[in-house]
């Protein structure tokens, strides 16, 4: 079975751009949650989403959007790249919202210069 | 959410059995305790996840004393490619918190 895939793999931006980032989940499972994780630090929750529905939302500002399309896969918007905004953002899914085991993508890394 | 304390680093050998330990002294009553392990420029990967008591898988085992303020992963026998980052977490599932993990290194 396939497990959780994200594109791209790699993402070079420059300040200001915006960026899309993808993420399909397992088969089956209908929750998918979205973290950055910078170099040396733990992964941040960013959102949570079922059902196309957002379901959580971590301390990120309004520059970070998402949405979940109706086949369960997910997109993360980021507008106005600011440098700081360079990390591995990582994609989970689970079979629900609750209380269930998330398994994680690969990631995206992304560059802002 | 409950916060973790857990040590920054540890170093082994191969084939020794390695034993991690995390403190959760605020977890909740409907918390669960939930470990992962992290390869650089990798996702993390779900390695276990317990309630109380002991839980064993075909990687490690969980041990989670009768007060829950703290639990211990067991990786038995481990080998060179289990040097990796391992975060302990504690909650509901829907929203991980993760700390800053500690960082295995398996010397041959």
């Amino acid at each position: 079975d396939a497990g959780v895939t994200q594109s791209p793999t790699h993402l070079i931006k420059t300040r200001g751009q915006h960026v899309t980032l993808r993420c399909s989940p397992i088969s089956g499972h209908k929750s998918v949650s979205w973290y950055q994780q910078v170099l040396g630090q733990g992964p941040q929750f960013i959102f949570q989403y079922y059902e196309k529905e957002e379901r959580g939302r971590g301390n990120f500002p309004d520059r970070f959007s998402a949405r979940q399309f109706p086949n369960y896969s997910s997109e993360l918007n980021v507008n106005a790249l600011l440098l700081g905004d360079s990390a591995l953002y990582l994609c989970a899914s689970s079979l629900s919202h609750r209380k269930e085991t998330q398994y994680f993508g690969p990631g995206t890394r992304l560059l802002v210069l | 959410l409950a916060k973790t304390t857990q040590p920054i680093s540890m170093d082994s050998y191969e084939g020794q059995e390695v034993n991690i330990t995390c403190s959760h002294n605020n977890i909740a009553t409907n918390d669960y305790i939930t470990w992962y392990q992290q390869f650089p420029s990798q996702g993390p990967r779900f390695i276990i996840q317990g309630y109380k008591t002991k839980v064993t898988n075909e990687v490690a085992s969980l041990f989670i004393p009768a007060d829950r303020k703290s639990s211990t992963l067991s990786l038995p026998r481990v080998s060179l490619s289990d040097t990796a980052v391992y975060y302990c977490l504690v909650g509901g599932t829907d929203k991980l918190i993760f700390g800053t993990g500690t960082r295995l290194q398996v010397f041959p």
